[in-house]
Order: C-alpha cells, then sequence, then structure tokens
C-alpha cells in the first residue's frame, strides 16, 4: 500500500531523447509536486498542481512539461534530453494548497535519470 | 535573501553519543518548518513539522524544536540505524513550496 510511487525507478537514456516519469499517490491528496534533487543532493521544486490546476513553475527549461490527468496522478515528460538533466527526481502530495500553516508533503521513492 | 542552512555538513558520532543538528532559516511568514530523513537512494521520510516559536515534538530518539531563527533536531542515545541525511525545510509562502537545507549527513558508529 505505497503512499506515493514513481516509475520507472531508474532511467538511461541519450542525449536529445524524450522521457516520461509517471507518479501516483493513494493518499487522496489535492496537491502533487515535482522536486529535482541534484548532485550535492540539493531538493529544489520544479512544480506544483492543485487538483490538476498548475500552481507553482519554478524557472525551469520548457523542455520539462508536467501534466496532471487527475489528482492523483503527475507525469513529468521531458523532451531534448540534456546532461544536466541528470539527476533525481522526486514526486510529493500533500492535502490541500496554500493556507495559513503548511501542509506535511509526502516524498516517493525518486527516478534517477541518468543522461549520456 | 531567503534562506535555509543546515549544519554541520557531516556529523559522526559513536553509538550512544547524544548531539543536535541544526536548520537556521532567514524566511518571513514561517508557514511550518519540516524535518525530513533520507536514506541512501531513497525519497525523503517525513520526520516532524513544527509551526511556532516554542514547539517541540518527540519520536523516539528524536526531539525537533523551533524558534524564531532555527530549529534544532536533538538525538539522544542514537544507533546505527539512525545514519541517514536529516534534512530541513521551510514552507514560507502561500504557495506550499518547501524550501530545503542541504542536508546534515549523520553516521553513527556501533
Amino acid at each position: 500500500d505505497t503512499a506515493v510511487s514513481q516509475t520507472p525507478k531508474y532511467l538511461v537514456t541519450q542525449m536529445g531523447n524524450d522521457k516520461s516519469i509517471k507518479c501516483e499517490q493513494n493518499l487522496g491528496h489535492d496537491t502533487m509536486y515535482w522536486y529535482k534533487q541534484d548532485s550535492k543532493k540539493f531538493l529544489k521544486i520544479m512544480f506544483s498542481y492543485n487538483n490538476k490546476e498548475l500552481i507553482i513553475n519554478e524557472t525551469v527549461p520548457n523542455r520539462f512539461s508536467p501534466k496532471s490527468p487527475d489528482k492523483a496522478h503527475l507525469n513529468l515528460h521531458i523532451n531534448s534530453l540534456e546532461l544536466g538533466d541528470s539527476a533525481v527526481y522526486f514526486c510529493a502530495s500533500s492535502q490541500a494548497h496554500g493556507g495559513y500553516i503548511a501542509d506535511t508533503q509526502y516524498f516517493g521513492p525518486g527516478t534517477r535519470l541518468t543522461v549520456l | 535573501e531567503d534562506q535555509v542552512t543546515q549544519s554541520p555538513e557531516a556529523l559522526r558520532l559513536q553509538e550512544g553519543e547524544s548531539s543536535s543538528l541544526n536548520c537556521s532559516y532567514t524566511v518571513s511568514g514561517l508557514r511550518g518548518l519540516f524535518w525530513y530523513r533520507q536514506d541512501p537512494g531513497k525519497g525523503p521520510e517525513f520526520l516532524f513539522t513544527l509551526y511556532s516559536a516554542g514547539e517541540e515534538k518527540e519520536k523516539e530518539r528524536l526531539k525537533a524544536t523551533l524558534t524564531k531563527k532555527e530549529s534544532f533536531l536533538h538525538i539522544t542515545a542514537p544507533k546505527p540505524e539512525d545514519s541517514a541525511t536529516y534534512l530541513c525545510a521551510v514552507d514560507y509562502t502561500s504557495g506550499s513550496r518547501l524550501t530545503f537545507g542541504e542536508g546534515t549527513q549523520l553516521t553513527v558508529n556501533p
């Protein structure tokens, strides 16, 4: 009964290819996120969706396009992959968005992307 | 500039040797401060949320505290299984985004 799951766990591909990472949560949460963890282990937010609506879009190249078919799923599609895209990508979810106090975000196991 | 800084970067302890990890933040309008544990090859695992200065939370050998400028994660009598990277993150905007520190890598030797 995994709460936040991602596929694939590992992704190795050539420069210039297009790839997708899938994320699903079974927590009944309304908000989902994508974070990138670089080689120095620093986690940084990329996108956030609330009820299938894009809420946060950080300074991310437009080669990255998130898609949320429903509030339990948030996929990340990456076009024309570059060497610098190599990182671990984490999906997360939380109960709600905004509000007076912050909701806890729960993270998936990560997808390690290696671009050769 | 809004910032989250964790110290030390790395910490080695002997089993049973208590210590503290620090997370200092320079943001305004804190909505929540979070502590996560991350094991190699895994996603961050939620430990605690602290919302206001003076708040404390405990879980087994871990205790998190919060002031207006920093948070401490106290580890009492650690065991080797406590070895991990501990991440601090703050939410200080209405957009529910987490700003992470760079983490403290804790190693507990038997």
